[in-house]
This record gives structure tokens, sequence and C-alpha cells, in this order.
């Protein structure tokens, strides 16, 4: 149980255009989901926390017009790169916190690898 | 601020030995801590958590310990096997509230 399904595993973009992460929960309802960025040989950087009807709140440093995020159902969370640079290159992970409680273990997505050329 | 470090590199060990990686945090003792695991180009997958009251806690090969005196968790997996060779994340609950805190993770390689 507790399936995060991530789309697209992999996606390749021309600098200046957009792009979007899906994030889904298949078998439960996510109020909260976290969306991470991860460098080769970094640590999973926090990017924004998603909850179910309302704004996302962003970490500091995170410009949220660029990273737009979205979670209109309990099961659907977006991640929109907008205006992607070359610098945006990376993996980024969206997780999952069934139940909501803050002390329950993370279920992640598989991730998207974001080339932007 | 609270900062993580677990051993940086890369972990080689024999087919069946017990594998121990380290998980050292520096200020205040979090509620609780998780141990992931990490394949190549994939999301992390949760292992085992550990409260600040316990000691220990296992599951079939794998036992976490935490020790809130030395600031430590120690991860060990028992006969260890080919297959258990990845990166190993440690995780902090950072302070009330739903974040966690990464450590870097630490690369195991379990030769046959």
């Amino acid at each position: 149980g507790a399936v995060v399904s991530q789309h697209p595993s992999r996606v390749i973009c021309k600098s200046g255009t957009s792009v979007k992460i899906e994030c889904r929960s298949l078998d439960f309802q996510a109020t909260t989901m976290f969306w991470y960025r991860q460098f080769p040989k970094q640590s999973l950087m926090l990017m924004a926390t998603s909850n179910e009807g309302s704004k996302a709140t962003y970490e500091q440093g995170v410009e949220k017009d660029k990273f737009l995020i979205n979670h209109a159902s309990l099961t659907l969370s977006t991640l929109t790169v907008t205006s992607a640079h070359p610098e945006d290159s990376s993996f980024y992970i969206c997780s999952a916190l069934p139940g909501g409680a803050y002390n329950s273990p993370l279920h992640f997505g598989n991730g998207t690898r974001l080339t932007v050329t | 601020s609270q900062k993580i470090e677990q051993n940086s590199e890369a972990l080689n060990i024999q087919e069946g030995k017990t594998a121990t990686l380290t998980c050292n945090y520096t200020n205040y003792s979090p509620a609780y801590l998780q141990w992931y695991r990490q394949d190549p180009g994939r999301g992390p997958v949760f292992l085992l958590l550990i409260r600040e009251n316990e000691k220990e806690k296992r599951k079939e090969r794998l036992k976490v310990t935490f020790d809130t005196t030395l600031k430590q968790s120690l991860f060990h997996i028992t006969a260890s096997q080919p297959a258990d060779s990845a990166t190993y994340l440690c995780a902090l609950s950072a302070g009330n509230n739903r974040k966690l805190i990464w450590g870097l993770g630490t690369s195991l390689a379990v030769n046959p």
C-alpha cells in the first residue's frame, strides 16, 4: 500500500519552456505532499510543502513564481517549472504523507529527471 | 541549526557480513529519526523509524539504534546481500512540524 506515482520519469526541454510534473497517491489520500530537489551527490532539498486546497508553503530561496505548485485534490499535486533554464536541471522527487500525521514515514515517487538544454 | 553527518565515504563489505552505517546530529535531539534506502535514479524508500524514547528497533535483517547522549543513530544490516547495495539516508524530524532534515547518505556496496 501507500504507492506514490510520479510522471514523467524523464523529461528534456528547451530553455525558456515550462514543464509540468505530476505526483499522484494511488491508494490513499494525501492532504500533504512535499516536493524535493536532489543534485548529484547532494542530500534531498525540500522545495515546498503542498497542502490540498490551499497555497503551497515554499522554503527559503525557492521562487514560488518559478516553481508553481497545485494540489487540487487529495490524490494529485503538480509542480510546474516555468521558463526553465539549464540550472534547473535536476532530479525532482515528490513525497506524500498518508494520514497527515507528522511522524509518519514519507512515501516517495520515483522522481523526475529534468534536463534543460 | 541542526546538522546531520553520515559517512561520506562509500562502505564496501563482503556478502554475509554486517553493515553498520552511522548518522550523527549536532544539535537538539529529534522526536524521531528515520532511515531510507535510495537506489540510483529512484525515490527513497522508507525502512525504519525510531522515536527518541526508543533505544532500538528491528525489522527482519535491519536494526536501528538511537543514542540521544551520543547524538547518534546506527543502522545495521545483518547477513548482507549484494541486493542491499544502495545509498542509505538518515532523516531527522525538524521540531514540531512535518519537515525532515536529510543527511547526504552513505553508499553501501555488498560484494559477492
